[in-house]
C-alpha cells in the first residue's frame, strides 16, 4: 500500500510556535501533495512538491521531500490559532494514473 | 459560487436502503472523485473518472454504483446501505495532469441505523 503515515497523530501547540508533521510512505511516487481540513470540511490543498525537488516554500509553509528515505515534513511557521486543522499528505505514484493516496492525518491544535 | 458541491449534506437511514449522494463541479475540470472517510479520519478513494470514463475502482463492495452523467456531475448510489457504510463521502474533482491538486466538497456525512 501506497499509503502515507503520518507523525504525530496529534499535535498542541502554543500561538506563535512552530509546527512540524512528517510524512512517510512505501513507494515511489511522481508527487507529494499536503491538504488541510478543517472540522467538518472538505480538504483544501496547500502545497506540492514533486519529486526531483528537494523543499518548497509558500508562505508561512515549507515543505520537504526526501525520496531515499521516502518522506516528506511541512513545517508551519508562527502558528496561528486558524491554522487548527487536520493535515494530510497524499502521494501521487509513479506508476498510477492519478490516484493519489492520502495519509492518515496529523491534528493540529494551536492555542491562542 | 461553490466549485464542488455536494447534496445532501446529511443523510440518516436505515439498513438496506437504497441511497444517492450527488456531486457537481463548475471548474471545468475532466476528472472527479469519491472517497470515503471513516471515523478515524482515514481517507480512501473509492472511484474516479475521467471526461465520463471509470478509470479507478478500489475494492469497493458492488453495492456502490459510481454515475457521471456528464463531466460535471458524478453521482454515487448506494444499495442495500449497512452499518458500516456510515462514514463522510467526500466528492472532488481535479484536471486531468499529474499533479493537479483536488477540489474537494463540503462531504456528505451519511449515518446508517
Amino acid at each position: 500500500s501506497q499509503q502515507g503515515e503520518e507523525d504525530p497523530q496529534a499535535l498542541s501547540i502554543q500561538e506563535g510556535e512552530n509546527a512540524t508533521m512528517n510524512c512517510s510512505y512505501k513507494t515511489s511516487i511522481n508527487n507529494l501533495q499536503w491538504y488541510r481540513q478543517n472540522s467538518g470540511r472538505g480538504l483544501v490543498h496547500l502545497i506540492l512538491i514533486r519529486s526531483n525537488e528537494r523543499e518548497k516554500h509558500s508562505g508561512r509553509l515549507r515543505v520537504t521531500l526526501d525520496t531515499s528515505k521516502k518522506s516528506s515534513s511541512l513545517l508551519i511557521t508562527a502558528s496561528r490559532a486558524a491554522d487548527t486543522a487536520s493535515y494530510f499528505c497524499a502521494t501521487e505514484g509513479a506508476g498510477g494514473y492519478q490516484k493519489v493516496t492520502f495519509g492518515t492525518g496529523t491534528k493540529l491544535q494551536v492555542i491562542p | 459560487d461553490t466549485a464542488v458541491s455536494q447534496t445532501p449534506k446529511y443523510l440518516v437511514t436505515q439498513m438496506g436502503n437504497d441511497k444517492s449522494i450527488k456531486c457537481e463541479q463548475n471548474l471545468g475540470h475532466d476528472t472527479m472523485y469519491w472517497y470515503k472517510q471513516d471515523s478515524k479520519k482515514f481517507l480512501k478513494i473509492m472511484f474516479s473518472y475521467n471526461n465520463k470514463e471509470l478509470i479507478i475502482n478500489e475494492t469497493v463492495p458492488n453495492r456502490f454504483s459510481p454515475k457521471s452523467p456528464d463531466k460535471a456531475h458524478l453521482n454515487l448510489h448506494i444499495n442495500s446501505l449497512e452499518l458500516g457504510d456510515s462514514a463522510v463521502y467526500f466528492c472532488a474533482s481535479s484536471e486531468i495532469r499529474q499533479g493537479s491538486e483536488q477540489y474537494f466538497g463540503p462531504g456528505t456525512r451519511l449515518t446508517v441505523t
